[in-house]
Parts: structure tokens; C-alpha cells; sequence
């Protein structure tokens, strides 16, 4: 079982600033990270999935970086807005054949005030 | 494309009965996980089915089991439950089973235990 932690737990922001958060993962035990975006009364939804160290990805104002061997990932929100508002996860996964054997970490609840 | 389906999306039983969760995905993907989330443990990894077989088992007891059907439909059944039993099942399905693709998220069926 896989250790997975999320830092922090819960970040309030206002409108307009930029945030990162960071996820922990075994760095000897990695094959590849998944980010998920989970906004309230919807379902989560794929944001990243990060197979190589030094990767970075990015989708509109979010960015990743990945770091495979000291085991972290950072998420980055550039000019948050009140629609980031979500509970950010991460999944690392072990190697291929764990599949589609998600361990999420605990989650960063992200709060944009507008 | 229609996205997962899940039904019911919600449902309530007492202790001791048992209950079946039903997951439709999306048309052409062959494999479909199950989650549990719960407010204390978060989201946890219950199973993996890919073409009929499952790939994955998470730590969960025997009571909880599932099955996919060979057009992709997936079920888990819960046998004589338990109030901890009490939590949102969700489930992904996604084209393959590898660890680095991402998976699509149903809207989930909120189960109460009483």
C-alpha cells in the first residue's frame, strides 16, 4: 500500500493569486502520477497523468512538475479563479500492473474567494 | 460521447441486507474500477475489472465483490452491511488498463446504511 500525502489539507485564496500545493509519494515504488480535479456535487476529472521525472504538464492556468526521485509532485494554479475552487488529488501508481489501481492521497481542498 | 452512468444514484438499506451498484461506461472503454469514499478514509481503490476479469482487489473485506459483464457494464454487490458501509461509491472506467491512462469518473450512488 502505497504512503500518498497531500499538503496542504485545505488552502483558502483570494481571486487572483497564485497557489501551489504539493503531493508525497515513495520515490523507490513509482511508475507513474495521476492529478485529479474534484469539484463539489460533480465527479472527479483528470487533470495530469506524469510518467517522467522532470515532467512537466500543463492545461490552461494549471501546471505540474514532477520529481520521481524524491517522490513529489507540485501542482501550480496561476491567477486562481472561484471556479478552481475544487479538492485537488493525486494517485501515484506503482508500476503497469497495478492498472487503473488509483491510491489517492488525501486531498488539497482549494477555497477562491472572489 | 455519454460519460459513465451510475445507478441508483442514491439508495438507502438497513444493516444486515444487501445491495447491488450498477456502472455503465463509456462506450469502447474496457475497464472499470470502483471506489469508496468515505469522510475519514477518503477515496479508496475497491476493484479493477478489465474484458470480465479482475485485475485488482483493494484491502477491502470479502463482503464487498463485483463483476463485469461482456459489454463493459460492471456491477459490485455489498452483502450484509454495515453502517460503516455508509459512503459514495464511484466508478471509472477508462480504454485500457495501464497505469498511465487516465480514467473517467461516474457521478456515483450515495449509499446510507441505517
Amino acid at each position: 500500500i502505497l504512503n500518498v500525502e497531500q499538503s496542504p489539507q485545505s488552502l483558502h485564496v483570494q481571486e487572483g493569486d497564485s497557489t501551489n500545493f504539493t503531493c508525497s509519494f515513495p520515490s523507490s515504488n513509482f511508475y507513474a502520477l495521476h492529478w485529479y480535479r474534484w469539484e463539489t456535487a460533480k465527479s472527479p476529472e483528470a487533470l495530469f497523468v506524469m510518467t517522467l521525472n522532470g515532467d512537466e504538464k500543463k492545461k490552461g492556468r494549471i501546471s505540474a512538475t514532477l520529481n520521481t526521485k524524491e517522490g513529489y509532485s507540485y501542482l501550480y494554479i496561476k491567477g486562481s479563479q472561484p471556479e478552481d475552487s475544487a479538492t485537488y488529488l493525486c494517485a501515484p501508481t506503482p508500476d503497469n500492473n497495478a492498472g487503473n489501481m488509483l491510491t489517492f492521497g488525501g486531498g488539497t481542498r482549494l477555497m477562491v474567494k472572489p | 460521447k455519454a460519460g459513465v452512468t451510475q445507478t441508483p444514484r442514491y439508495l438507502i438499506k438497513t444493516r444486515g441486507q444487501q445491495v447491488t451498484l450498477s456502472c455503465s461506461p463509456i462506450s469502447g472503454h474496457r475497464s472499470v474500477s470502483w471506489y469508496q469514499q468515505t469522510p475519514g478514509q477518503g477515496l479508496q481503490f475497491l476493484f479493477e475489472y478489465f474484458s470480465e476479469t479482475q485485475r485488482n482487489k483493494g484491502n477491502f473485506p470479502g463482503r464487498f465483490s463485483g463483476r463485469q459483464f461482456s459489454n463493459s457494464r460492471s456491477e459490485m454487490n455489498v452483502s450484509t452491511l454495515e453502517l460503516g458501509d455508509s459512503a459514495l461509491y464511484l466508478c471509472a472506467s477508462s480504454f485500457l488498463a495501464t497505469a498511465y491512462n487516465e480514467q473517467f469518473f461516474g457521478p456515483g450512488t450515495r449509499l446510507t446504511v441505517l
